[in-house]
């Protein structure tokens, strides 16, 4: 099944603990992204990988890292976690040389930073 | 840069009755143009995308969508709700230039009313 799959679904974490979401799709696609989702502000872009070894700020990339190392992983990585990045955070990948275009979606990942 | 306005960020409606969300964007270069559902606690999911040809575009379950280029609206309808439609609703938009770079509005929760 083609698919975008993020661990974990849920983390609770403290102020300063670093970690990691990890994000890996089956469907070879070159372009991946993360976004967060916060109440009455969407979904905005934190970073997004046109392909293995590039990546760009999206919108919010304070206090985010990430690396494409693989094209199938774009993993999240939050240095050291404050309680303003609580938030559900989105991984996404398209194929912007087809004719589909349209992100596929992860399930979502809600952090919450005490 | 694009920019999306989802100007009503809730919308009750009665079952069976018709609905119309609304989606105004912004650019200065041509656009695709997409709307995404995400049902209680789940991802999201592609509804319907206009990419080029047709200006009406209609998903499998009643959906359907109307690019109006002069207006820079990409508004959603249903002639008739059902209760399972309820959810939250964002309208993207991308540019045609090939970053496939998603922006998206701060989403309209759909609540039908039985």
């Amino acid at each position: 099944e083609a698919q975008v799959t993020q661990n974990p679904r849920y983390l609770i974490t403290v102020t300063g603990k670093k970690l990691t979401v990890t994000c890996s799709q089956n469907m070879n696609h070159e372009y991946m992204s993360w976004y967060r989702q916060d109440p009455g502000l969407g979904l905005r872009q934190i970073y997004y990988s046109m392909n293995v070894e590039v990546t760009d700020k999206g919108d919010v990339p304070e206090g985010y890292k990430v690396s494409r190392k693989e094209k199938r992983n774009f993993p999240l990585i939050l240095e050291s976690p404050s309680p303003n990045q609580t938030s559900l955070y989105f991984c996404a990948s398209s194929s912007p040389g087809t004719t589909a275009y349209g992100y596929t979606f992860g399930s979502g990942t809600r952090l919450t930073v005490v | 840069a694009q920019s999306v306005t989802q100007l009503d960020s809730q919308v009750p409606v009665f079952e069976e009755a018709p609905v119309e969300l609304r989606c105004n964007y912004s650019s200065s270069v041509s656009v695709y143009l997409f709307w995404y559902v995400q049902y209680p606690n789940q991802g999201l999911q592609l509804l319907l995308k206009y990419l080029s040809g047709s200006t009406l575009v209609e998903s499998i379950n009643g959906f359907e969508a109307e690019f109006n280029k002069s207006q820079t609206s990409f508004h959603l309808r249903k002639p008739s709700v059902h209760i399972s439609d309820t959810a939250e609703y964002f309208c993207a938009v991308s540019d045609r230039g090939g970053a496939n770079n998603l922006f998206f509005g701060t989403g309209t929760r759909l609540t039908v009313i039985p």
